[in-house]
């Protein structure tokens, strides 16, 4: 079974500050990894996804993340968040050829104050 | 980017009646669409996925007869709380499908809030 653990609930930053928002899985098979955001009272935007190849994926609104097998982590990061950024970010995973299914992790509320 | 509707955004209903829920995905076809549950504070969890023109699959723990799943076309999938009572109060998401395997992508409806009295 596969499992996504995000290890920070609440992650509070103030604005223009760096901020890393981590990400644990864990499977025996290969999976592609996904982060979305919600915001409030809205359904979830990709914000970027792993499917192969560069380790490093660049996403919308200046998000990135890295793919670390070894460490089966894909964090994200983003080198200078705005107040627009606080919202609610899930990491998932989708086992390879098992229908399309999503697991997400718990979820991180990040909010970034003035 | 694709585009995924559900109405109603927000209904609110009395203990004992049925609420149906649609998902409709605007301006691609979708053969498969996923219903997921998300209570306050909490992450999205998978109920069901919606096959069109076949039976549902639901997940573990998930009652059949009282969420039923109706994928009558490409483009449309709805989801019916039978007999809801105040504990099925939730924000209800919807998401479809675009594609099958690699390329795949799931694209999610802004979701329905659901109050039960």
């Amino acid at each position: 079974a596969q499992s996504v653990t995000q290890l920070d609930s609440q992650v509070p930053v103030f604005e223009e500050a760096p901020v890393e928002l981590r990400c644990n899985y864990s499977s025996s098979v290969s999976v592609y990894l996904f982060w979305y955001v919600q915001y409030p009272n809205q359904g979830l935007q990709l914000l970027l996804k792993y499917l192969s190849g560069s380790t490093l994926v660049k996403g919308i609104n200046g998000f990135e993340a890295e793919f670390n097998k070894s460490q089966t982590s894909f964090h994200l990061r983003k080198p200078s968040v705005h107040i627009s950024d606080t919202a609610e970010y899930f990491c998932a995973v989708r086992v390879y050829n098992q229908g399309g299914k999503l697991i997400f992790g718990q979820g991180t509320e990040l909010s970034v104050k003035p | 980017g694709a585009v995924v509707s559900q109405h109603p955004s927000r209904v609110i209903c009395k203990s004992g009646t049925s609420v149906k829920i649609e998902c409709r995905s605007l301006d691609f076809q979708a053969t498969t669409m996923f219903w997921y549950r998300q209570f306050p504070k909490q992450s999205l969890m998978l109920m069901a996925t919606s096959n069109e023109g076949s039976k549902a699959t639901y997940e573990q723990g998930v009652e059949k007869d009282k969420f039923l799943i109706n994928h009558a076309s490409l483009t449309l999938s709805t989801l019916t709380v039978t007999s809801a009572h105040p504990e099925d109060s939730s924000f209800y998401i919807c998401s479809a499908r675009d594609g099958q395997g690699y390329q795949e992508t799931q694209y999610f409806g802004p979701g329905t809030r659901l109050l039960v009295l």
